[in-house]
């Protein structure tokens, strides 16, 4: 069972807006802001979609965007392309235990 | 443009140890940690462990702790992550990343092309 609790699945329809959920506990998303995403797609290595909540990394579409309330972070695609359609995992510091914790992660299918 | 480039597949079989090593290019090795995340066949992504830019500092997944072991060698920009004690829920693809000086930032923007470790008798 991952630290990190996010929806098994979602789908959205080109040129639709999603949004996918990421929950946590006051020792981790909570307290810090230190959450990243990351994009999956089938045998490849992950790549960094959102640092420290909401930064967008060079490179990464403005298609894409992150932000926290509380104890849960989010991570919005809008404009949903074909080639979105991938595993989305999020990321986060967390003070007790295991320092870095992942979510189980989320398969993005673009109708 | 940085590099991180990881060791070849290997087979191990139940209680053997594996090494697997990292060499990174493309950037002042010595200004970066370095991160492990390893992925099973199908499931999601499961941090191991981070080190400090000169090997000086670690930490370790709580339930990974007493088997890995995570080292650097600077004179060749080269990281290893060492695992003892497989078992067959240990075969999974390694990744090795370029992570923050400090452990607590989860920003990995660059990735190793993974590693497939099997553990099969």
């Amino acid at each position: 069972q991952s630290a990190l609790t996010q929806p098994a699945s979602v789908s959205g329809s080109p040129g639709q807006s999603i949004t996918i959920s990421c929950t946590g506990t006051n020792s981790d998303i909570g307290g810090y802001n230190y959450v990243s995403w990351y994009q999956q797609h089938p045998g490849k290595a992950p790549k960094l979609m959102i640092s420290d909540v909401s930064n967008r990394p060079s490179g990464v579409s403005n298609r894409f965007s992150g932000s926290k309330s509380g104890n849960t972070a989010s991570l919005t695609i809008s404009g949903l392309q074909a080639e979105d359609e991938a595993d989305y995992y999020c990321t986060s510091y967390a003070s007790s235990g295991t320092l870095v914790v992942f979510g189980g992660g989320t398969k993005l299918t673009v109708l | 443009q940085v590099q991180l480039v990881q060791s070849g597949a290997e087979v191990k079989k139940p209680g053997a140890s594996v090494k697997v090593s990292c060499k990174a290019s493309g950037y002042t090795f010595t200004s970066y940690g370095v991160s492990w995340v390893r992925q099973a066949p199908g499931q999601g992504l499961e941090w191991m462990g981070w080190i400090s830019p000169y090997g000086d500092n670690t930490k370790y997944a709580q339930n990974l702790q007493d088997r890995v072991t995570m080292t650097t060698d600077t004179s060749t920009s080269t990281a290893y992550m060492e695992l003892r004690g497989l078992r067959s829920d240990d075969t999974a693809v390694y990744y090795c990343t370029r992570a923050h000086a400090l452990p607590h930032y989860c920003n990995y923007y660059q990735w190793g092309q993974g590693t497939l470790v099997t553990v099969s008798s």
